[in-house]
């Protein structure tokens, strides 16, 4: 595609359910990086990926967050038995090459009730 | 110490004041740097990569790197009222297993009012 598409764009989820959030990157991008970005706050990085490897996870806030990339290509991030402080935008991002410019996605809006 | 901090804001100048934002860094091995602009409710936009010491302009915006005081700042001439906005500073991690890792300040909120 012609960007970075995240979906869904909003999700609505009750306390305790599973969640998946997907990002597709730009065609031949091998960098891809996930953040989270609660309301008024700066971007908080999770994890990213070079190619298919994670070569840094320490921005996972807990072992209920996971994410995995496959093909290259589409990334998931997986929230388990979600929390009211996980409601945030997560946002994508992929880049040509790392150290190069982020093209960022639109992000989903997740909100946890 | 925080990996990336930026000056707390937030900032207001009259519209065509030159805005000024800055950002320290921790990692001292690090060779990439970047200023994104968020506008409410967007993502993050590129507006300036710098790599080198020294100054790089494009347009109405410079960018300043310090390596040996782990420094860079933002300049923005004649700013315009669409210049109000988050910036936010980025720092490329250059150094261990960390490699890569694109680390973000907390953003300097801009307001340009006429």
């Amino acid at each position: 595609g012609a960007g970075v598409s995240q979906s869904p764009s909003n999700k609505v989820t009750e306390k305790g359910k599973d969640v998946e959030l997907r990002c597709d990157p730009i065609s031949g991008h091998t960098a891809l990086y996930w953040y989270r970005q609660r309301l008024g706050q700066g971007l908080e990085f999770l994890i990213y990926f070079q190619g298919n490897s994670a070569p840094d996870k320490s921005g996972l806030p807990s072992d209920r967050f996971s994410a995995e990339r496959t093909g290259e290509s589409v990334s998931t991030l997986t929230i388990q038995r979600t929390q009211q402080e996980d409601s945030a935008v997560y946002l994508c991002a992929s880049s040509l090459r790392t150290g190069e410019k982020l093209f960022f996605g639109s992000g989903t809006q997740l909100s946890v009730l | 110490q925080k990996e990336v901090e930026q000056n707390s804001g937030p900032l207001s100048v009259p519209e065509g004041a030159i805005a000024s934002l800055n950002c320290t860094y921790s990692d001292r091995v690090s060779q990439s740097f970047f200023w994104y602009r968020q506008y409410s409710g967007k993502s993050p936009e590129l507006i300036m990569s710098i790599y080198s010491n020294g100054d790089k302009e494009d347009g109405r915006f410079t960018a300043q790197l310090n390596k040996a005081s782990q420094y860079v700042s933002l300049l923005i001439r004649d700013s315009q009222p669409s210049d109000s906005a988050t910036y936010l500073c980025a720092v490329i991690q250059a150094g261990g297993t960390s490699y890569g890792k694109l680390t973000f300040g907390q953003g300097t909120i801009l307001t340009v009012h006429p």
